[in-house]
C-alpha cells in the first residue's frame, strides 16, 4: 500500500542552525501539507502546496520557513535558523485531489529537537 | 472559522466496553469532519470522515461517528473496546484550502 515517508525520523539540532526535513508524497498526490505538533498540544496546520506554489500559510510559518518541491518526488521544510520553540513533530501529507472529501494520508513524522 | 473541541484529554475504558470519544466543531459553512488515530511512534491514520450525506459514518476498526448538525457534534463511538484500540484520537475539520483544523485530541486506554 503506498504510504508517506518522512525522514529522518528524529533530528537534534543547534538553535540557530538550518535543518531540511524531508518528506516523499504518494507517487499520484497533487497537493502536500505540513503540520506540526509541539509536545502535548494539538497538531497545527503549516502550510499547503499545490502545482509548486503555496496554496496558503498559517501565521506560524513566517519567513523563517520555506518549503519546495525539488525534484518529482520529494517535498521539504526548511527552517533557516531554529529557535528552541520550534522543537516539536513535524508531520507531512499529501492527498490526490483539492476536493474537500479527499483524504490527506500522513506520513510518521519526523521529531525535531532544537537544544 | 472553522475549530474543534475534544472533551476529555484521557479516556480509560474496560476491554469489551463501549468507547465514547466526543467532538463538537464550530464551522461558519457546512462542515467535512474526520476522525484520525495515531498510534505510538506512527503517523496519523484516518479513521472515517463526513463529507455529505448519511449523518452515521462507519469507518475501519469498527469505528463510527454520527454527525449531528443542531449539537455540533460529531462523536466517536465503537461498541466494544480492544486492546488495539489505545491510541491517540483527533478530531478535525476541513479549513480553507483544505488545510485540517484539529482538536486537542483524546488518549484512549484500554485496561482489561
Amino acid at each position: 500500500e503506498p504510504e508517506v515517508t518522512q525522514t529522518p525520523s528524529h533530528q537534534v539540532t543547534q538553535m540557530g542552525q538550518e535543518v531540511i526535513l524531508r518528506c516523499v508524497p504518494i507517487s499520484n498526490h497533487l497537493y502536500f501539507y505540513w503540520y506540526r505538533q509541539i509536545l502535548g498540544q494539538k497538531v497545527e496546520f503549516l502550510v499547503s502546496f499545490y502545482n509548486n506554489e503555496i496554496s496558503e500559510k498559517s501565521e506560524i510559518f513566517d519567513d523563517q520557513f520555506s518549503v519546495e518541491r525539488p525534484d518529482g518526488s520529494n517535498f521539504t521544510l526548511k527552517i533557516r535558523s531554529t529557535k528552541l520553540e520550534d522543537s516539536a513533530m513535524y508531520f507531512c501529507a499529501s492527498s490526490d485531489g483539492g476536493g474537500t472529501g479527499n483524504e490527506q494520508f500522513f506520513g510518521p513524522g519526523t521529531r525535531l529537537t532544537v537544544l | 472559522a472553522q475549530s474543534v473541541t475534544q472533551l476529555g484529554s484521557h479516556v480509560s475504558v474496560s476491554e469489551g466496553a463501549l468507547v465514547l470519544l466526543r467532538c463538537n466543531y464550530s464551522s461558519s459553512v457546512p462542515p467535512y469532519l474526520f476522525w484520525y488515530v495515531q498510534y505510538p511512534n506512527q503517523g496519523l491514520q484516518l479513521l472515517l470522515k463526513y463529507t455529505t450525506g448519511a449523518t452515521l459514518v462507519k469507518g475501519i476498526n469498527g469505528f463510527e461517528a454520527e454527525f449531528k448538525k443542531s449539537e455540533t457534534s460529531f462523536h466517536l463511538t465503537k461498541p466494544s473496546a480492544h486492546m488495539s484500540d489505545a491510541a491517540e484520537y483527533f478530531c478535525a475539520v476541513r479549513g480553507g484550502y483544505n488545510k485540517l483544523i484539529f482538536g486537542a485530541g483524546t488518549r484512549l486506554a484500554v485496561h482489561p
